[in-house]
């Protein structure tokens, strides 16, 4: 079965840029959507087909996916955006990644 | 937007139906799926329904398959999840989400605020 591997966690400082990775074999093939979850809240799509936002979703996020790793940026990042991040793709059944615990201290 | 209903406290190898209310769109017309979250852990998808076009074609997690079930009720705009065999391991938010499709891939664009079934010896 598919995997995808992403960094427990990442931290940034507020204004600085953060960088979430998600890892798997030839995911640069595939489309990677993004999603972030708030502590106690349900999950929002912030960005799908690797760097297309959904209406909403502020400019400083953007996405990028090549060779075997998909990246989630976060220009400027703000305290609002400390959350759980979660990579997925469709590999005959869709797949999480582990999710990366954003920390902005 | 989409509302689920029916989580319980449910003993090892009970059974649940999960309900997800559809408002605002045509439950028809999109792929409806069902994402858990165990406790303190990431997302799992566990199934989808696929639209009226693709003649509403179940698939499934392979931790699930065969235990448990997706359907739709037309008339209602409900979507159903039915568990059976239920085990620890079960024990999760399940959130309905609403799939945009785009080339090469699904989005869940649309998420309920979830249902909790916990299981129990």
């Amino acid at each position: 079965s598919y995997e995808l591997a992403q960094p427990p966690s990442v931290s940034v400082s507020p204004g600085q840029t953060a960088t979430i990775t998600c890892s798997g074999d030839n995911l640069g093939d595939k489309y990677v959507c993004w999603y972030q979850q708030k502590t106690g809240q349900s999950p929002v799509l912030v960005m799908f087909q690797d760097m297309k936002r959904p209406s909403g979703i502020p400019e400083r996020f953007s996405g990028s996916n090549s060779g075997n790793t998909a990246t989630l940026t976060i220009s400027g990042t703000q305290t609002m955006d400390e959350a759980d991040y979660y990579c997925q793709v469709w590999a005959g059944g869709e797949v999480f990644g582990g999710g990366t615990k954003l920390t902005v201290l | 937007q989409v509302v689920e209903s029916g989580g319980a406290l449910v003993h090892l190898g009970g059974s649940l139906r999960l309900s997800c209310a559809v408002s605002g769109f045509s439950a028809s017309d999109y792929y409806m799926d069902w994402v858990r979250q165990a406790p303190g852990k990431g997302l799992e998808w566990v199934g989808r329904t696929r639209n009226k076009p693709n003649e509403y074609i179940t698939e499934y997690a392979t931790s699930v398959e065969g235990r448990f079930s997706i359907s739709r009720d037309h008339s209602k705009n409900l979507v159903y999840l039915q568990m059976t065999s239920l085990k620890g391991e079960d024990t999760a938010v399940y959130y309905c989400t609403k799939v945009g499709q785009y080339y090469g891939s699904h989005a869940f664009e649309v998420w309920g605020q979830g249902t909790k079934v916990t299981v129990s010896p």
